[in-house]
């Protein structure tokens, strides 16, 4: 079964990039039918979608965030990353990769990975 | 933006209690409409697709129903391993958005 696991810095300063990477193992980041999507959810609040990326490289944001993100994808390697630019401390957050699956136009999250805390902090 | 409201945002509950938790949506979203449920320090895991569809591998006691802008979240007979935080999510338009989540704990 398809698994992913969250990697990178649990400590970036304000005003820096933030940079993430989703490893999958059990399955394939090239898999026609499935986005990969980064979410995240800063401290005391609720779930927020940041993008995803198919593995042809087409990329969709959320708008709140567009400006400051970037997603893509290495086939070779199969994983994805997240790239967010000039942080402040309301990116502090744990960061969650997940298979975004889209079949019949019935999206979903699944499976997830366990999640990784980003802390912002000059 | 589709705000996704959530109700309770806590709960007490006994083992084999039947629990309900609400969704409302900002706007209709038929039947777009995904639950799931984390435990801490665990990736969150789907339960409820499309509104009312069973994950595979999810158990029975979980049922989901509704439509447009009202959704519940059932647990027909609440066990140990349900005690976790449950959160909604609206898949019907871009950005998908989530509601602030429903903690289910021991009473």
């Amino acid at each position: 079964q398809v698994q992913l696991q969250e990697s990178g810095p649990g400590l970036v300063k304000t005003s820096e990039t933030l940079s993430l990477t989703c490893i999958v193992s059990g399955g394939s980041v090239s898999s026609g039918g499935y986005y990969w999507s980064w979410i995240r959810r800063p401290p005391g609040k609720g779930l927020e979608w940041i993008g995803h990326v198919y593995y042809r490289g087409n990329t969709n944001y959320n708008p709140s965030l567009k400006s400051r993100v970037t997603i893509s994808v290495d086939t070779s390697k199969n994983q994805f990353s997240l790239k967010l630019r000039s942080v402040t401390a309301a990116d502090t957050a744990v960061y969650y990769c997940a298979r975004d699956v889209a079949v019949a136009a019935i999206q979903r999250f699944d499976p997830w990975g366990q999640g990784t805390l980003v802390t912002v902090s000059s | 933006d589709i705000q996704m409201t959530q109700s309770p945002s806590s709960l007490s509950a006994s083992v084999g209690d039947r629990v309900t938790i609400t969704c409302r949506a900002s706007q209709s979203i038929s039947s777009y409409l995904n639950w799931y449920q984390q435990k801490p320090g665990k990736a969150p895991k789907l339960l409820i697709y499309a509104g009312y569809s069973l994950q595979s591998g999810v158990p029975s006691r979980f049922s989901g129903s509704g439509s447009g802008t009202d959704f519940t979240l059932t647990i027909s007979s609440l066990q140990p391993e349900d005690f976790a935080s449950y959160y909604c999510q609206q898949s019907y338009s871009t950005p998908k958005t989530f509601g602030q989540g429903t903690k289910v704990e021991i009473k």
